[in-house]
């Protein structure tokens, strides 16, 4: 049973470029969030993903867009990269948007360097 | 607003000793408090689920507690190995789904 799989594992970017970052959630599982971890901080929820909408979105700006296809995968972008968007991208999947009894499951992450 | 605050920062102690992470939050309404586990570099790995109408959960050598009615949840490890020396994050869920985690405290085991 596959855990949930993101990619790239590492990427550099240069400083106003956009990424792409990608993810498949856990077998069974239906929504996808997203979350942005600096370094030495918690992970802040950035937007989620059920039905192929935006359900949820954090205080992240209009850079970061997203989008969730219909086998699940989700992908987050960002444009007009900035230093301050260097960090790890974390990807969590669960079933059902609402409130989840049984916890999340996480990605390893993308860690993206903004240059 | 939900914030989410953990103490201590970091912990450094020798093998064998039990200890207690400490995690509090401000609005009493969560649907559940998780507890992760981050090695270096890497992504959550998902120990603990407390639920809102629960006090506590085991596995293994963790135990986690809840009580919402003071903002507290505690992460306690007992006889504590080398391996354990990771950053460990609480979380608190909303009914919506959305997590919100403290800084983490950063645990160091030594042999």
């Amino acid at each position: 049973d596959a855990g949930v799989t993101q990619s790239p594992t590492h990427l550099i970017k240069t400083r106003g470029q956009q990424v792409t970052l990608r993810c498949s959630p856990k077998s069974g599982h239906d929504t996808v969030s997203w979350y942005q971890q600096a370094l030495g901080q918690g992970p802040q929820f950035i937007f989620q993903y059920y039905e192929e909408e935006e359900r949820q979105r954090g205080n992240f700006p209009d850079r970061f867009s997203g989008h969730q296809f219909p086998n699940y995968s989700s992908e987050l972008n960002v444009n007009a990269l900035l230093l301050g968007d260097s960090a790890l991208y974390l990807c969590a999947s669960s079933l059902g948007a609402g409130p989840v009894g049984y916890g999340y499951t996480f990605g390893s992450g993308t860690r993206l360097t903004v240059v | 607003k939900q914030e989410v605050t953990q103490i201590p920062a970091a912990l450094s102690v020798p093998e064998g000793e039990n200890l207690v992470l400490n995690c509090s939050f401000t609005d009493s309404a969560i649907y559940n408090l998780q507890w992760f586990r981050q090695d270096p570099g890497k992504g959550l790995t998902s120990l603990l689920l407390i639920q809102s109408s629960q006090r506590e959960q085991t596995s293994g050598r963790l135990n986690a507690s809840l009580d919402k009615s003071s903002g507290r949840s505690t992460l306690y490890i007992a006889a504590s190995q080398p391996g354990d020396s990771a950053t460990y994050l609480c979380a608190g869920s909303t009914s919506y789904g959305k997590l919100t985690f403290g800084q983490g405290t950063i645990l160091t085991v030594h042999p």
